[in-house]
């Protein structure tokens, strides 16, 4: 069974940094692609970030592009996501997703399992 | 970017009756290389993650109860509950992954009348 656990999240001022990690099993965690994707208070679904399986390659939606940094560590099957000079519309819950199917270049993936959430909320 | 814009907002519907809901792409979602549209829907039920419901358009995922169906093509898609379930209240989104980057419908809001 896949599960995907994400921690890291809490109450950081605007400009802060933030660390989000996923620990994940019950599936070749190497060979995957991994998202994450957000969703603010009341809102939709909004992809953030992807990296490819053996991290080499990443995508970043606009709004975070320059400030979010996601990596892997594959021999501990974790993602993160560094979230640096965060602003309050940041503030959201962040789902770590098993990437499913991709295409083009690896960027644009459908999100096959996904965590249960981790809130970061950008406050003073 | 592609929108993705679903249709309605929200909907009740008395238990047992279907549930129709739409998502319009501003452009096509068909994915040349392998001919099928990489359009996607999703459940969330209030208080959780969402959990992949169809894919490439019309595939149910696993464990998906058969109520649940996608049709559509180019940049017109529909998911039908056929009968709904008390179990069912949530809000759907449809995502496509066609063209970078991916991006999801607002979401409908589906409710028992």
């Amino acid at each position: 069974e896949v599960q995907l656990l994400e921690s890291g999240g809490g109450l950081v001022q605007p400009g802060g940094s933030q660390r989000l990690s996923c620990g994940a099993s019950g599936f070749s965690f190497s060979s995957n692609a991994m998202s994450w994707v957000r969703q603010a208070p009341g809102k939709g679904l909004e992809w953030v970030a992807t990296v490819s399986g053996t991290g080499a390659n990443t995508y970043y939606a606009d709004a975070v592009k320059g400030r979010f940094t996601s990596s892997r560590d594959n021999s501990k099957n974790t993602l993160f996501l560094q979230m640096n000079s965060l602003r309050a519309e940041d503030s959201a819950v962040y789902y770590c997703a098993k990437a499913g199917y991709c295409s083009g270049g690896g960027g644009s993936c459908s999100f096959e399992n996904w965590g249960q959430g981790t809130r970061v909320t950008v406050s003073s | 970017d592609i929108v993705m814009t679903q249709s309605p907002d929200s909907l009740a519907v008395s238990l047992g009756e279907r549930a129709t809901i739409n998502c319009k792409a501003s452009q096509s979602v068909l994915y040349g290389s392998s001919n099928r549209f990489y359009l996607d829907w999703y459940q969330q039920k209030p208080g959780q993650a969402p959990r992949l419901l169809i894919y490439w358009a019309s595939n149910r995922e696993s464990g998906v109860p058969d109520r649940f169906s996608g049709s559509g093509s180019g940049t017109e898609f529909t998911l039908t509950i056929s009968s709904l379930q008390a179990e069912d209240v949530a809000i759907y989104y449809c995502q496509q992954y066609s063209t970078f980057p991916p991006t999801f419908g607002q979401g409908t809001k589906v409710e028992i009348k």
